[in-house]
């Protein structure tokens, strides 16, 4: 069964910082990732969608890596704002199930 | 164009009851699947459709939980005899290919949060 751990649970930081969330998984054998943004009440966006065959997709502010192999995913967002506060979740596809992490919970201090 | 729609957004029920959760996914998407959020992690997958057909229903938690989608488009999840610990978020999302594998995103709709009194 695939596991999906997400590093670290919170964060906090002052605008303009750099934001990194972490995301593990256990089987690599993994089509594509996706990095999610959830706000409360609201439904997931998706922010990033990273192809097995890929190591990093950018969009914007946000940059995604992953290394199937060792089984991570990293996502950066750069000087955040305010604005960037949400849970951010991650997301393996073997075949066609998504197992999802936790969620990073970003706070951006203004 | 629209995306996954799902209602009600809000359901309150009392236990013992049976509620029916509905979806409408993305035009021309033929795979659905339906995930369930409790507070504080992630979805977890119930179960997963192409066209009408039922692929996997491994994922529900037990026999008061079904789901159909009779016409290849609109699916309804139903959970029968209503217990509180059935109390999450319930979420919808469509995507393209009914093959396994392939390249595309699952599309989430904004959810249902069942709450049972």
């Amino acid at each position: 069964k695939q596991e999906v751990t997400q590093i670290p649970a919170a964060l906090s930081v002052p605008e303009g910082e750099n934001l990194v969330l972490n995301c593990s998984f256990t089987d690599s054998a993994i089509y594509n990732l996706q990095w999610f943004r959830q706000d409360p009440g609201k439904g997931l966006t998706s922010l990033l969608l990273i192809q097995s065959s890929q190591r990093e997709q950018t969009s914007g502010r946000l940059n995604a890596s992953l290394d199937k192999s060792s089984g991570r995913s990293t996502l950066y967002i750069a000087a955040s704002q305010p604005g960037d506060s949400a849970t951010y979740l991650c997301a393996v596809r073997n075949d066609y199930k998504l197992s999802f992490g936790a969620g990073t919970t970003v706070t951006v201090r203004a | 164009g629209a995306g996954v729609s799902q209602s009600p957004r809000y359901k309150v029920t009392k236990r013992g009851q049976d509620v029916a959760l509905r979806c409408d996914p993305i035009s021309g998407h033929v795979s659905l699947y339906w995930y369930r959020q409790a507070l504080g992690q992630g979805p977890e997958f119930l179960t997963y459709f192409n066209y009408e057909a039922q692929q996997d229903k491994s994922g529900l938690p037990n026999d008061r939980f079904s789901a159909e989608r009779p016409e290849g488009s609109i699916s309804t999840l139903t959970i029968q005899r209503t217990e509180q610990r059935d109390s999450a978020m319930y979420r919808c999302a469509s995507s393209l290919t009914p093959t396994s594998g392939g390249l595309y995103e699952q599309y989430f709709g904004p959810g249902t949060r069942l709450t049972v009194t």
